[in-house]
C-alpha cells in the first residue's frame, strides 16, 4: 500500500516560534494537499501544493503564515510561522494515489503531526 | 444514540449490532465521495468510496448508499466489533478547477460497546 511519512510526528513549541514540517511520498504525485484538524474537528484544506509553482492557498490561510515549499514530485514541506496557541493543531500532508501500485482515486494522508503551541 | 453539540457526534453501537452513520453533503455537484475512518493519534484511512453514477457500493463488512436527491450519504458497518471504534468522515470531490480537492463532513464518533 501507499506510504506517506509525515515528521515530526509531534511537537510543542512556543508562542512566536515557526516549525517546519516534512511529507515524503513513496511514489511520484501530482499534486499534494496540507489539511489542518483542529482539536475534535474536522479536517480543513490548507493549500495545495504544485511542484514547479506556488502553493495554491484556501479562503482562510496565507502563505506568509503557512509557506509551502514542493520541490519535487515526492517531497513536500509546510512551515507554521509565528505560531500561537491558536495553531495547536494536527496537521495532515495528503496525496491521490495514481498508478504504480496506488489505488487510483483514493486520497491517502500522513499520521499527521500534532503539534502543540504553548 | 447521537448527540450533536459543539463536539463531535457519537453514536453508540452494541458489539455485533450493524452500524449505520449519516452524512450530509454540501454540494450537488460533488462527483465522488469517500469514507474515511480515523483511530485516535492517526491519520484517517480510506474504507470506501462511491461515484455520483452509483447509488450503491458494498465492500467487506461496509455498504455505502448515495441519495443524490437529498444530497445524503450513509455507510454501514456490518457486525460492529471493537476495532471499529473510531472517528468516521465522509468527504465530497466537487469537480472544477482540476484541483481534486475534497470537503470533508464534520465526522461522526464510532464507540462500540464490547
Amino acid at each position: 500500500s501507499a506510504v506517506i511519512s509525515q515528521k515530526p510526528s509531534r511537537d510543542i513549541c512556543q508562542r512566536g516560534t515557526s516549525l517546519t514540517i516534512q511529507c515524503q511520498v513513496d511514489s511520484q504525485v501530482t499534486m499534494m494537499f496540507w489539511y489542518r484538524q483542529q482539536p475534535g474537528q474536522s479536517l480543513t484544506l490548507i493549500a495545495t501544493a504544485n511542484q514547479g509553482s506556488e502553493a495554491t492557498y484556501e479562503s482562510g490561510f496565507v502563505i506568509d503564515k503557512f509557506p509551502i515549499s514542493r520541490p519535487n514530485l515526492t517531497f513536500s514541506t509546510l512551515t507554521v510561522s509565528n505560531m500561537s496557541p491558536e495553531d495547536s493543531s494536527i496537521y495532515l500532508c495528503s496525496a491521490w494515489g495514481q498508478g504504480d501500485g496506488w489505488n487510483t482515486g483514493e486520497l491517502f494522508f500522513g499520521e499527521g503531526s500534532r503539534l502543540t503551541v504553548l | 444514540g447521537e448527540s450533536v453539540g459543539l463536539h463531535l457526534p457519537t453514536l453508540s453501537v452494541q458489539e455485533g449490532d450493524n452500524s449505520i452513520i449519516n452524512c450530509a453533503y454540501s454540494n450537488s455537484a460533488s462527483d465522488y465521495f469517500i469514507w474515511y475512518k480515523q483511530e485516535s493519534g492517526k491519520g484517517p484511512q480510506f474504507i470506501i468510496d462511491i461515484r455520483s453514477n452509483m447509488d450503491k457500493r458494498q465492500g467487506q463488512r461496509v455498504t455505502v448508499l448515495l441519495n443524490k436527491t437529498v444530497k445524503h450519504l450513509s455507510l454501514q458497518i456490518a457486525a460492529t466489533q471493537p476495532g471499529d471504534s473510531a472517528v468516521y468522515f465522509c468527504a465530497e470531490r466537487i469537480p472544477g478547477a482540476g484541483s481534486y480537492q475534497l470537503t470533508f463532513g464534520k465526522g461522526t464518533k464510532l464507540s462500540v460497546i464490547p
